[in-house]
């Protein structure tokens, strides 16, 4: 049972490069979550998802864009990098929004120069 | 704004007790989480409170009171594998974790 796969695990791009982040999840989640961890700071959601086909913007979701056109899978894209996105991303997902803990992916550390 | 405390850093001994504290200020509460990240990989689900009091997990042990929007974790007989980040969160109004910055433990011989 593989939980949550992250793809890819390190990644470095210039600035002004695009990428996109790939998270899959096998538990038949519901809710699925993208995260940016920095030093020094608790970990912060940059955009979540309900279920298929929905999305929704988290607190910091300026510069990313997300997919779920299946529920397993959860797409995170950075349209044009920049320095300050250097960063651990983590992808979770959750069967409920409430007393159901989250589930997460190994990150993907990702610099940008 | 919503603010999650905890201390940055705290060494133990093997074999000893360690409590993390975890204060709150958030918009609504719907429940506090701890979980575990050793460095370099996932956090990890540890314990969820809801309701004032203790819960206990094996070794582990989260207390919660939502009066003084304070929470601690107990780690009891402290083994080397327990040297990891703590990681506060709670779930606000809106059903979003907030997050704490995270207590590093370190665990001497």
């Amino acid at each position: 049972n593989a939980g949550v796969t992250q793809t890819p695990k390190f990644r470095v791009l210039k600035t002004g490069q695009s990428m996109t982040l790939l998270c899959a999840q096998d538990m038949n989640h519901e809710y699925m979550y993208w995260y940016r961890q920095d030093p020094g700071m608790g970990l912060r959601l940059i955009h979540y998802s309900v279920g298929e086909g929905t999305t929704a913007k988290g607190e910091v979701p300026d510069g990313y864009n997300v997919s779920r056109l299946k529920k397993q899978n959860f797409l995170l894209g950075l349209e044009s990098a920049a320095p300050s996105q250097t960063s651990v991303y983590f992808c979770a997902s959750s069967q409920d929004r409430d007393a159901q803990p989250q589930h997460f992916g190994d990150g993907t550390r990702l610099s940008i120069l | 704004g919503q603010n999650i405390d905890q201390p940055t850093e705290m060494t133990a001994t093997e074999g000893a007790i360690v409590q993390i504290n975890c204060t709150y200020q958030t918009s609504g509460f719907n429940g506090l989480f701890w979980y575990q990240q050793h460095a370099g990989e996932a956090p990890t689900f540890l314990s969820y409170n809801v309701l004032d009091g203790l819960e206990e997990k094996g070794r582990f042990s989260s207390f919660l009171s939502r009066s003084k929007g304070y929470s601690y974790l107990l780690l009891k007989e402290l083994q080397m594998k327990d040297s990891a980040s703590y990681l506060c969160a709670v779930l606000d109004s809106n059903y979003q974790l907030i997050w704490g910055a995270g207590t590093k433990l370190i665990i001497k011989p």
